[in-house]
């Protein structure tokens, strides 16, 4: 069965330095993996996805079939980063095994 | 821009009452889903539907039913409710054929059961 891991349920960084949310997964075909960010008081929202390479709001991720990661990574956190993130794994591309991570949540200090 | 609308943003119901919450998506999606939100157990799936009329149980779809008669709306159905359903729920949909695409949720309905 296919499951994510977030070992952090908080992270807390000062404005400016580094932030790496950690995700793992365990599914033992090609996973497409996704990252998800719910602000205080609005909807949960794709951040970005593996497939796409993209970059959103400074934020990267990078698939590691070796490690079976997908950690987010910004190199200057900013306060309205301030926000709940979960990774999110899709087995299939009908939508229907859909497995999400527990969430951590990211504190931005000034 | 609003593209899955849930009806209520909080409910406050009475333990043994029956609750729906209602769902409607505007993008003719195929997929629908139910979940429940809770501090430190992130999303977990109760319900969802691939098609009108067909519905598949999730992970956790004891004490839940849903509703689809239409391919827009989702409803979930809280047969009595009880406080251990106390949470926030959120509705989302996503493409039959979007595997490159995520889920578009809703803003999520915050019940309390008391």
């Amino acid at each position: 069965a296919q499951r994510v891991t977030q070992p952090e349920k908080l992270l807390s960084v000062f404005k400016g330095a580094p932030v790496e949310l950690k995700c793992n997964y365990s599914y033992s075909g090609s996973p497409e993996l996704f990252w998800y960010v719910q602000y205080s008081r609005q909807r949960l929202q794709l951040l970005l996805r593996h497939i796409s390479r993209e970059s959103i709001k400074g934020f990267t991720a990078d698939l590691n079939k070796g490690e079976t990661s997908f950690h987010l990574k910004k190199p200057f956190a900013q306060e309205e980063d301030s926000a709940m993130y979960y990774c999110a794994l899709s087995a299939d591309n009908y939508g229907q095994n859909f497995v999400f991570g527990p969430g951590t949540r990211l504190s931005v200090l000034p | 821009d609003v593209k899955v609308t849930q009806s209520s943003r909080y409910l406050v119901k009475r333990t043994g009452e029956k609750v729906f919450l209602e769902c409607v998506q505007d993008m003719d999606h195929e997929n629908m889903f139910w979940y429940r939100q809770d501090p430190g157990l992130g999303l977990r799936l109760i319900y969802f539907s691939y098609d009108v009329k067909m519905k598949e149980k999730g992970d956790i779809p004891e004490g839940y039913s849903v509703s689809r008669e239409k391919k827009e709306r989702f409803s979930l159905i809280l047969e009595s409710a009880s406080t251990n359903q106390t949470s926030m729920y959120l509705c989302a949909s996503r493409s039959g054929t979007g595997g490159l695409y995520g889920y578009t949720f809703g803003s999520g309905t915050r019940l309390t059961v008391v």
